[in-house]
């Protein structure tokens, strides 16, 4: 039973281009939703994380916007850069472990 | 601060087989996390401690796993009789608990792969 639904799958975007990944969740007891970011054959690495009480944050290039009558959360990389190509795991927590999307792998194009 | 640190990288045994994991948390974090991923997959929670009190296990460990934390340091994850689907990522997080929930740090993983 997944906790935490993701889309899309994957997505290309252009060098300077916005992308856009969401997140899905049931659980209202979750407080704590972080993304993070995984390179191959690496560990995920924290991105950014927002709580409930917030309905954006920003930082960089990176900003998450979250809806808690939707139980929907977002994450928007602004000027997509090469380095940015990796997969990107939502998640959601309370108190202790945290529940996974199954990831979305961004491409960038130089 | 090093970050987590988590050995062997790699990892290729026979099914049937028994192997063991070691990970090193940040220092001075009392909660270690034991998560697998798959490909393709996100990272699914496996078992967490709070220093060396192992306070939850989720239903995927099978009774062939065992994790232990004896001095509340490292951690080791062992998997007995090990079967070809145990083939995964096996990554370690640690986090020092000061509150509400924080943020947890992950080592680069173990990668099992049962012939």
């Amino acid at each position: 039973q997944q906790q935490v639904k993701q889309s899309p799958q994957s997505l290309i975007v252009q060098k300077g281009g916005i992308s856009i990944i969401n997140c899905a969740y049931e659980n209202t007891a979750f407080d704590y939703f972080p993304w993070y970011q995984q390179f191959p054959g690496k560990g995920p690495a924290l991105l950014i994380a927002i709580r409930p009480d917030v309905s954006e944050k920003k930082e960089g290039r990176f900003t998450i916007s979250f809806n808690k009558s939707a139980k929907q959360f977002s994450l928007h990389i602004m000027d997509s850069q090469p380095g940015d190509s990796a997969t990107y795991f939502c998640a959601a927590s309370n108190d202790y472990k945290l529940s996974f999307g199954a990831g979305t792998t961004v491409t960038v194009r130089a | 601060d090093t970050g987590v640190s988590q050995n062997p990288r790699h990892k290729i045994t026979k099914r049937g087989q028994n192997v063991t994991f070691r990970c090193d948390p940040i220092s001075e974090h009392n909660r270690l996390y034991w998560y697998r991923q798959t490909l393709g997959q996100g990272p699914e929670f496996l078992t967490y401690f709070q220093n060396e009190a192992q306070l939850e296990k989720s239903r995927l460990l099978s009774d062939r796993f065992s994790a232990e934390r004896p001095k509340g340091s490292f951690s080791t994850l062992e998997i007995q009789r090990t079967e070809q689907g145990d083939s995964a990522m096996y990554l370690c997080a640690s986090t020092r608990v000061a509150g509400t929930t924080d943020t947890q740090y992950f080592g680069p993983g173990t990668r099992l792969t049962v012939l």
